[in-house]
């Protein structure tokens, strides 16, 4: 059974900053992983997709890497802006139906 | 840019209601599927739906629950006796290439239906 675990479970940072999320899982058998950021009280926002043969993943100020056979995941996000500030879900795959399996996320903040 | 629509973003209703949650997927896709978030908890598999039949569901998706494709556009779920432990957000979600084991599928999502059994 997949398990996702995100760490840090919460992050303050000042503007500018770079920041590193991480994400592992116990079940390397995967097709994709997501990175969703979800904002207080509102819906899922797909950032990106990385593929189980790749290794890395880019849109713009954020970069997804992922290690398929030791089960993680990291999401860069380069001069951190207030407009960052939300939770981030790390969601792999799991089984023939591609249902996503997410972890408990990464709660920014980013302040001026 | 298409989105996946929800109505009604928040419905409150009593203990043993039946309550049906509607979505629009996106035009296109194929996929479709159903998560929850109980408040302060992770999002949850609910159920997959592909071809006008259930292709996985969790072990939350028991006997109370029910989906359905009505139409050529909307997607429902229906919660036959709603329970206080019902309440959370539900998310409807779909994936446009309908194919298993589909490392290039995005899954996108709607803004969600806030459900409050009392």
């Amino acid at each position: 059974k997949q398990e996702v675990t995100q760490i840090p479970a919460a992050l303050s940072v000042p503007e500018g900053e770079n920041l590193v999320l991480n994400c592992s899982f116990t079940d390397s058998a995967i097709y994709n992983l997501q990175w969703f950021r979800q904002d207080p009280g509102k819906g899922l926002t797909s950032l990106l997709l990385i593929q189980s043969s790749q290794r890395e993943q880019t849109s713009g100020r954020l970069n997804a890497s992922l290690d398929k056979s030791s089960g993680r995941s990291t999401l860069y996000i380069a001069a951190s802006q207030p407009g960052d500030s939300a939770t981030y879900l790390c969601a792999p795959t799991s089984g023939g139906y591609n249902k996503l399996i997410f972890g408990a996320g990464t709660r920014l903040a980013v302040h001026p | 840019e298409p989105e996946v629509t929800q109505t009604p973003s928040h419905q409150v209703t009593q203990m043993g209601q039946e309550v049906i949650l509607r979505c629009v997927p996106i035009s296109n896709h194929l996929y479709f599927y159903w998560y929850r978030q109980i408040l302060g908890q992770k999002v949850e598999f609910l159920v997959s739906f592909y071809n006008n039949e259930i292709s996985e569901k969790s072990e939350i998706f028991d006997d109370q629950f029910s989906v359905e494709r009505p139409d050529g556009s909307n997607f429902t779920l229906k919660i036959r006796s709603t329970k206080l432990e019902d309440s959370a957000m539900y998310f409807c979600a779909s994936s446009e290439q309908g194919r298993l084991r589909s490392s290039t599928d995005t899954q996108y999502f709607g803004p969600g239906t806030r459900l409050t059994v009392l």
